[in-house]
Order: structure tokens, then sequence, then C-alpha cells
């Protein structure tokens, strides 16, 4: 959806480098999720935020932060890279009270080295 | 947590078959069931949803069948074409969780001519 954003698409880093993922929506929604996506292992949950001054830990938090500056824009941190963090990350956003449907970002595909 | 198993991993049909894609959830909580479809290099996008008070959805080629007493509900797509060649992927909503979405492991669709 056109509507959800993320930068960059693609980042090529080091191990032991901070580096932080964006997401902006348009969408007016007010909870927003980091997902990252591994082959085989499908879609998992790293943070969420139901509001600005909400913020939850997924399944797989470890190594992670968030900050949600706006409704309308959330970012995820790494603070210090590793290899296996290497993978698809996507953002997502949902209305509240809404039925749960999520709707996703174009995706950053992060490689650390 | 809920917990959602995906099977099978992999399908191949002949194109203008029909494609079955199975999920088992494992909390009765779970009370909403979106499937999304992600083709290569691209965004998972919602394709059909169901919740737990309906049994069956259809739209056009596309039906999802919903048992609560077994916990589980499938993605039928009929007379299938190139084009649904991708990855599908089950959720289920968790109500009193948080309201996080848990997402199989996926099923990649190829539909040869």
């Amino acid at each position: 959806d056109a509507d959800v954003t993320q930068t960059p698409r693609n980042r090529i880093t080091k191990t032991g480098k901070r580096i932080m993922l964006e997401c902006s929506q348009t969408k007016g929604h007010d909870r927003m999720y980091w997902y990252r996506q591994d082959p085989g292992l499908g879609l998992r949950l790293i943070y969420y935020s139901f509001d600005v001054k909400d913020i939850n830990k997924g399944e797989i938090s470890d190594g992670y932060s968030v900050s949600r500056q706006a409704q309308a824009k959330f970012s995820l941190s790494l603070e210090s890279a590793i290899p296996n963090q290497t993978a698809l990350y996507f953002c997502a956003t949902s209305i509240a009270g809404g039925p749960g449907t999520q709707y996703f970002g174009p995706g950053t595909r992060l490689t650390v080295l | 947590g809920e917990n959602v198993e995906q099977h099978p991993s992999t399908l191949s049909v002949q194109e203008g078959d029909s494609a079955v894609i199975k999920c088992t959830y494992s909390d009765s909580a779970s009370n909403y069931f979106p499937w999304y479809k992600q083709e290569l290099g691209k965004r998972p996008q919602l394709i059909i949803d169901i919740r737990s008070n309906v049994g069956e959805k259809k739209d056009q080629r596309i039906a999802v069948t919903l048992n609560k007493t077994a916990k589980h509900f499938s993605l039928h797509i009929t007379e299938t074409q190139p084009e649904d060649s991708a990855v599908y992927f089950c959720a289920a909503l968790l109500t009193g969780g948080g309201n996080k979405l848990t997402f199989g492991t996926g099923t990649q669709l190829k539909v040869e001519l």
C-alpha cells in the first residue's frame, strides 16, 4: 500500500554499526508494527506500538529498539548490527478498533557483513 | 501466546486446478484470520479474511473456511492462474493478548502452465 513507506529500501552495513530503519504512514492508523522476514520462518514480530506513548516487545526484540516519534512515524534501530540480523524488515499499520487487518510497507532489505 | 502452523510449505499445481493451503491455530480466543499474498520482492498484501463468527467467505476464485472447533482454517483457490504464483501467509489475531497477529511460516504456490 503506497500509504506506508519505509526508508531505506536496501542497506548494506558492517558488524557493530548502528542502523536505523524508518517507517512513515499517511493512513492515520494508531497502531504500528515492525516485523522481520527470514526464508522459511514467515513474519516475526519485533516491536509494536498502539500509540505514541505505548511501546511493546514482540517475540524477537533482543538486539533491537524502537522509537515512535509521532503517530505517523515508527523507527527501528539495531544498536550494534550482527550478521544474523540480515533479513527483510517490514513495517505495518492497523487501525485501532478495527478487525486487526495490517497494511504493510514495501520492506527494507538489510545485509550485515 | 498464539501459535500458527501452516501446510504445505510448497505447493505446485497445474493451471486451472485448485489449490488448498491449511493452517491450524492454538488459542481458541483468536477471532480474526487474514490471508496475505506476497509476490516476489513485494510486500504482503491482504487477499481475504474471516472472523470467528463466520464459517466461510468467498471472493471470486478465493475462499476461506474456518472450523473453530478444530481450530483450523483453509485458503481455497480455484481455477488457478500463473499470476497466483506467490507465497501465501495465514495469520491469527489473539484478542486480549495485545491484539497481535501471529503468522504461519508461508506456502510457496507455483502454478505451472
